[in-house]
């Protein structure tokens, strides 16, 4: 079936360091989005990408999508102890409408 | 943007019985969709919830174990039938808006069910 594989499942890092996830599609994308949800939240939108080898940044955020619509990656530059939570990437494949599947989630903790 | 509300917000049941959960928008939306996460984990489709017509379900979920239904186009109910401890999750109704060219999901503040 369709699959969205991301990388790593957790990540610890301390304020000021970077960070990455990775996400990879077993079959090529129409798009995909990011969420992030914190601990005892709901999922939230922060992106979607369209286009091969499209990049967008929000502030201290990089969001990559592959040349072949197969994977994607966020980048946090600088983190700060509000990062913290859980990073989905979610990917919508053609023939599924407005359906996602979601990766595994990369949970980030920063200390201080 | 949309704003979505869910009832109960939690609740604990016996296994074999039932719960419905409800999924209300403050506006009329075309795409719904019910997610369960389990704990700690990712979120997994259920189905699209249509209006007016049977849901669509995905890949091990059926209409028996989890009947949907959606009168309009504010509002669907999501039942977890016959359930065991395996169906304690936290289950989350979301909608699809289209604003800026982006079709981002708005997510509900989730049902956290615990099954004993």
């Amino acid at each position: 079936g369709q699959q969205v594989m991301q990388i790593p499942q957790y990540q610890h890092v301390q304020e000021g360091e970077d960070f990455t996830t990775y996400c990879n599609s077993s079959t090529t994308l129409s798009n995909i989005q990011w969420y992030k949800q914190r601990p005892g939240g709901h999922p939230v939108f922060l992106i979607q990408l369209v286009k091969s080898g499209e990049v967008k940044k929000q502030k201290r955020l990089t969001f990559q999508f592959g040349e072949a619509k197969k994977n994607s990656s966020l980048h946090i530059t600088a983190t700060q102890t509000t990062d913290v939570g859980t990073y989905f990437c979610a990917g919508s494949h053609s023939n599924s409408g407005y359906a996602l599947n979601f990766g595994k989630g990369t949970s980030l903790l920063v200390t201080p | 943007s949309a704003v979505i509300s869910q009832k109960p917000s939690r609740d604990i049941c016996q296994r074999g019985t039932s719960l419905t959960i409800q999924c209300q928008v403050d506006s009329q939306v075309t795409m719904m969709f019910w997610y369960r996460q389990q704990p700690g984990q990712s979120l997994t489709l259920i189905a699209t919830a249509n209006q007016g017509s049977e849901a669509t379900y995905e890949s091990g979920f059926v209409i028996d174990k989890f009947p949907i239904s959606r009168p309009n186009l504010t509002f669907s109910t999501l039942t977890v039938s016959n359930m065991s401890p395996e169906d304690s999750s936290i289950y989350l109704c979301s909608v699809v808006g289209v604003a800026g060219g982006y079709n981002e999901q708005f997510f509900g503040p989730g049902t956290r069910l615990t099954v004993l």
